[in-house]
């Protein structure tokens, strides 16, 4: 198994272009998240989804977008940068389960740099 | 709401010294789910361990050791005999149950330096 890949690793917008960071897992994972990583905030999340067609917003969801078509991907859209969205960004997944809480497993991260 | 509180933002130790990483959490869940996570400088995130709020059992695995205090809504991690090896940002995280494990809340995480 890859696990959760996250592509790109580096990426340079400047203020207003759009673009997506794509998450995908093979572990057939129900949950996925995404988180941002900032200096001095530990991780916050973003957007998460319990299933493919269902997504919600997490603590800071503003000027993002997220979709859940498949198990698998959990593609992140930025609308319009702003520098205030360069950060570090997680995607996470993990099982699903009434009986037991099992881990987040995370990607590797992507380095989003707004200028 | 739910928080997590890592007061200390920087240690640094020598070698081979103990040190304890500590984790004060504020929930109204009577069950919640609290999570150690380290992020070594290559930036990963590796998860340690999990614990549920009617376990209160103190875990050891190898030289990292953990100590869930309900009465004082604290759960600390030791690691004894420091190696270099160890030089990361720890996280602890809060969930609130077993059906919300996706929305993990954060502290602001501890950068633990050991010096050889």
């Amino acid at each position: 198994n890859a696990g959760v890949t996250q592509t790109p690793k580096f990426q340079v917008l400047k203020t207003g272009q759009s673009m997506t960071l794509q998450c995908a897992q093979d572990m057939n994972h129900e949950y996925m998240s995404w988180y941002r990583q900032d200096p001095g905030m530990g991780l916050r999340l973003i957007h998460y989804s319990v299933g493919a067609g269902i997504t919600d917003q997490g603590e800071v969801p503003n000027g993002y977008n997220v979709s859940r078509s498949t198990t698998e991907d959990f593609p992140l859209r930025l609308l319009s940068a702003a520098p205030s969205q360069t950060s570090v960004y997680f995607c996470a997944s993990s099982y699903s389960s009434q009986d037991y809480l099992y881990e987040q497993y995370f990607g590797p991260g992507t380095r989003l740099t707004v200028t | 709401a739910q928080k997590v509180t890592q007061a200390q933002t920087e240690i640094s130790v020598v070698e081979k010294e103990d040190v304890t990483l500590d984790c004060v959490y504020e929930t109204r869940d009577t069950t919640y789910y609290l999570f150690w996570y380290k992020q070594p400088p290559s930036g990963e995130l590796v998860f340690l361990i999990r614990r549920n709020s009617f376990d209160e059992q103190n875990e050891i695995s190898g030289r990292y050791s953990w100590n869930f205090q309900k009465s004082t809504s604290s759960f600390n991690f030791t690691i004894t005999a420091s190696q270099v090896v160890d030089s990361a940002v720890y996280f602890c995280a809060l969930s609130r149950d077993r059906g919300s494990n996706y929305k993990l809340t954060f502290g602001k995480g501890t950068l633990l330096t050991v010096n050889p």
